[in-house]
């Protein structure tokens, strides 16, 4: 199957700095790329659609200016977690379908585990 | 918003037992699709069912979907340790098929 890579699996950061998370697909050309947010015990939720080569559309609620999303590349999305607070310790997963191959199922990465301090 | 209800939230069984969990949506999908998340890890795709089909089978996973009633089900059948995971169901929109919400998810705990 397709493998979609997660970089890094866990962060300590400080209040006040930024951390960048990667997601990248090893081994097919993801066009978009999703961005999720799970707390302990809970679902998904989806933060936003990374698209290549255009903005990326937010859903409600997500703060475009906290959670900036760049898709540079048909292989790698990024996502920074601006001027980061003990609130935004989560575990952030992103995934990737490989629709050149016209596959709906969702491959996801490893999940980042973000705490701040 | 969260497309999908699972229950139950919580599921413990012995070894060898067969452990049923459903799902249920709300608006018409294209498909309906089953994941596995290991503590801490990513989701694991398990299996797809299409609107147009009312059972699947993939190895030790029966997947059922009644789209009448917006439901579907995931039966692991004989269960073993390494079956211990949160599943969740998932569904797109028509419109946009690729666009996944999530269900609150199922624990299992497979008990040796």
């Amino acid at each position: 199957g397709a493998v979609v890579s997660q970089h890094p699996s866990w962060v300590i950061c400080k209040s006040g700095t930024s951390v960048k998370i990667e997601c990248r697909s090893l081994d097919f050309q993801a066009t978009t790329m999703f961005w999720y947010r799970q707390f302990p015990k809970q679902s998904l939720m989806l933060m936003a659609t990374s698209n290549e080569g255009s903005k990326a559309t937010y859903e409600q609620g997500v703060e475009k200016d906290k959670f900036l999303i760049n898709h540079a590349s048909l292989t790698l999305s990024t996502l920074t977690v601006t001027s980061a607070h003990p609130e935004d310790s989560s575990f952030y997963i992103c995934s990737a379908q490989d629709r050149g191959r016209g596959r709906t199922e969702a491959f996801f990465g490893q999940g980042t585990r973000l705490t701040v301090v | 918003s969260q497309q999908g209800e699972e229950d139950p939230q919580a599921l413990s069984i012995q070894e060898g037992e067969n452990a049923t969990m459903n799902c249920s949506y709300k608006t018409s999908i294209n498909n309906l699709q089953w994941y596995r998340q290991n503590s801490g890890r990513g989701l694991v795709h398990l299996i797809l069912i299409r609107s147009n089909e009312r059972e699947k089978h993939s190895g030790r996973l029966r997947v059922t979907l009644d789209t009448s009633k917006k439901s579907s089900s995931l039966l692991i059948t004989a269960s073993r340790a390494a079956d211990t995971a949160s599943y969740f169901c998932a569904t797109a929109p028509r419109s946009n098929d690729y666009k996944l919400s999530f269900g609150a998810g199922t624990t299992v705990t497979v008990r040796a």
